[in-house]
This record gives C-alpha cells, structure tokens and sequence, in this order.
C-alpha cells in the first residue's frame, strides 16, 4: 500500500510569516496530492491539490510543489494570519481508485 | 444549499450496543467513504461506496458495517465486536470513484462508548 508521512506535526509562526508543511509518500504510481484543512470539530476542507504531471501550483497565499523523484510534497502558506490556525492533511492517491492515504497530520499555530 | 449532513454531531452510548451513524448528501455524487480519526492521528478509511447498492472495506473494517440503498444516503453502524469504537467518525463523498475526484466531507459525528 501506499504511507505517508507528515512533518512537523505542530508549527507555531508569526502572523505574517510563511509556513512550510512537508509530506513524504511511498508508491511511485500516485498521481493526486489533495491538501486539507480541518479547524476544530469541523470535517476538512480542500484547499489545494496537485497532480503529478505538474510541479508546483499556486493559489493566492497557498502553493503546493511536487517532486516526483524524490516522491515528496509540500504545502507553503505565506504571509500567515491568525485564521490560518488548524491543522492540515495532505494525502495521496492512485490512478485506479480515488482512495486517500492521509497523513498524520500539522497543527498550524499563527500568533498575532 | 448543496453538502453532506452527518448526525447527530455527538452521540453517547454504552458499550455492548450498537449504533448507527447516519450520512446524508444532496451532491449527487457516486462514491461516498466513512473515515475514523483519533487525536494526532490521520484520517483511516473504513468503508467505501463506488455506485449504489455496491460497497467494499477499507484498511479498518472490522466491527463496522455499512449499507448503500439510496445514492444519498451511506449510515455507518458501529457494532459491539469495535474494540475501541470512540472516535470522530468523518463521512465524505466525490463525484466519481476514479483516482483524483475531491473528496467532500461532512461535519462529523464525535462517538463516546462508556
């Protein structure tokens, strides 16, 4: 099967610096690295996702890079403001079935 | 308004008995999944749905069962042979089953076996 692993597992930063999420996967043949958000007692939401035939994609504050060689991506929030507090999943699925493999998940912490 | 409905949002039970979580979605979507999440842990697929009537396990399915009668509608029932049944149980669903389709979840039930 396919294992992901997430790091760091808490992240406290300023408001208005940038955070950096990295996530590790094991099967070469996935191709779709979804990112959530789930604030507390809440289910999670997508924020940005990625496809392995692209390297990096950007939405406003949020990008997500993908280095399929190294079979690692990341999740970079910049400019961070204090309802950017949560933690974040990123997964990782295959081409035959759209079945998650989650991380452990980021406590993200923005103080103002 | 479109979305997934889960209820109730916390549940109490004793333990022997069984429960049954409810799921509900107006998206129209085929593919609907049951998640368990403990604390600091990722989310552990249960059950899936690829279409109605039509259901497999996940990586967690011993003392779960589901049921799939209604394209809408994807009730989870946590049985006394779960060994550790207390968690926050997360109900998702996408357009289609193929690999890349956004998983869309619902609030989530917080279950509590005294």
């Amino acid at each position: 099967g396919e294992n992901v692993e997430q790091h760091p597992s808490t992240l406290s930063v300023q408001e208005g610096d940038s955070a950096v999420i990295k996530c590790t996967y094991s099967d070469s043949a996935s191709n779709y690295f979804p990112w959530y958000k789930q604030e507390l007692g809440k289910g999670p939401q997508l924020i940005i996702d990625i496809r392995s035939n692209v390297g990096e994609k950007k939405d406003q504050r949020i990008a997500v890079t993908l280095n399929k060689t190294a079979k690692h991506f990341s999740l970079h929030i910049t400019e961070t403001q204090p309802e950017d507090s949560a933690v974040y999943f990123c997964a990782a699925s295959k081409e035959t079935f759209n079945k998650f493999y989650f991380g452990s998940g980021t406590k993200l912490n923005v103080k103002p | 308004d479109g979305g997934i409905t889960q209820s109730p949002k916390y549940l109490f039970r004793k333990e022997g008995q069984n429960v049954t979580l409810s799921c509900e979605q107006n998206l129209n979507h085929d593919a609907m999944y049951w998640y368990r999440q403990d604390p600091g842990q990722g989310l552990r697929l249960i059950y899936y749905s690829q279409i109605v009537n039509d259901f497999q396990k996940g990586d967690i399915a011993e003392g779960y069962s589901v049921s799939r009668e209604k394209k809408e509608s994807f009730p989870l029932t946590v049985t006394s042979a779960q060994k550790n049944p207390t968690a926050f149980y997360l109900c998702a669903s996408s357009i289609g089953w193929e690999s890349g389709n956004e998983q869309y979840f619902g609030p989530g039930t917080r279950l509590t076996v005294t």
